[in-house]
């Protein structure tokens, strides 16, 4: 399976900044996906990334809070935008399955604070 | 509509076996996931199953899939301290199956006493 680095792993920021989550891959692979996990909740899917094309979002999460970028086939970028305490989660990023292996698997992820 | 639902907390006493049980809504589900989180840490796969199979099984791992009530269970043989975890069961539903999109249930907090 895929091996995916995550940056950085934790971060306490000031409301009204943003901050920029680094999710690189050892392997090319066509979906990338960015989820957030709010305290004590489950995992809810942010946007799908796909190279050279826009993110798709889910209900809910728009481009000018969440925006992302997919530069190539091993790299993405989330920004989360204008933040307020609200946005106080772990972000992880997750790729696709490839080959004969069916699991998505996921980057250690970003445990954001915002105070 | 797209639901998963799990049981939040069990506790058992090391050596016991565990069971984590999950319903899913989406009757056309293609792939059923088990996750584990430790504290601090990112999401690890544990297994997964195909909806064509009843059961798998992965060393101390057995995973049941009933289809016709849509529940999936996980069963930890011989649980040891460090399973301690939240483990999240994890569908995708199948108008999604091109997606990706996982739609994951709230996670059951496990809890092992020596």
């Amino acid at each position: 399976s895929a091996v995916i680095s995550q940056k950085p792993s934790r971060d306490i920021c000031q409301r009204g900044t943003s901050l920029t989550i680094q999710c690189q891959v050892d392997s090319q692979v066509t979906m990338m996906f960015w989820y957030r996990q709010q305290p004590g909740q489950s995992l809810t899917l942010i946007a799908t990334a796909n190279q050279g094309s826009e993110a798709t979002y889910e209900s809910g999460f728009v481009i000018d809070k969440f925006p992302i970028s997919r530069p190539n086939l091993t790299f993405s970028t989330l920004t989360v935008s204008n933040m307020s305490p609200e946005d106080s989660s772990i972000y992880l990023c997750s790729v696709e399955p490839e080959g004969v292996y069916y699991g998505y698997t996921f980057g250690s992820g970003t445990r954001l604070t915002v105070v | 509509g797209e639901d998963v639902e799990q049981s939040l907390f069990l506790s058992v006493r090391e050596g016991d076996s565990s069971v984590i049980n999950c319903t899913y809504t989406d009757s056309s589900s293609t792939y059923l996931y088990w996750y584990k989180q430790e504290p601090g840490a990112g999401l690890q796969l544990l297994t997964y199953i195909f909806s064509n199979m009843d059961m798998k099984q992965d060393q101390r791992l057995t995973v049941l899939l009933n289809k016709k009530d849509k529940h999936l269970s996980l069963r930890i043989a011989d649980t040891q301290t460090g399973d301690s975890a939240i483990y999240f069961c994890a569908e995708i539903p199948g108008e999604a199956s091109n997606t990706g999109k996982l739609i994951f249930g709230q996670g059951t907090t496990l809890q092992v006493k020596p």
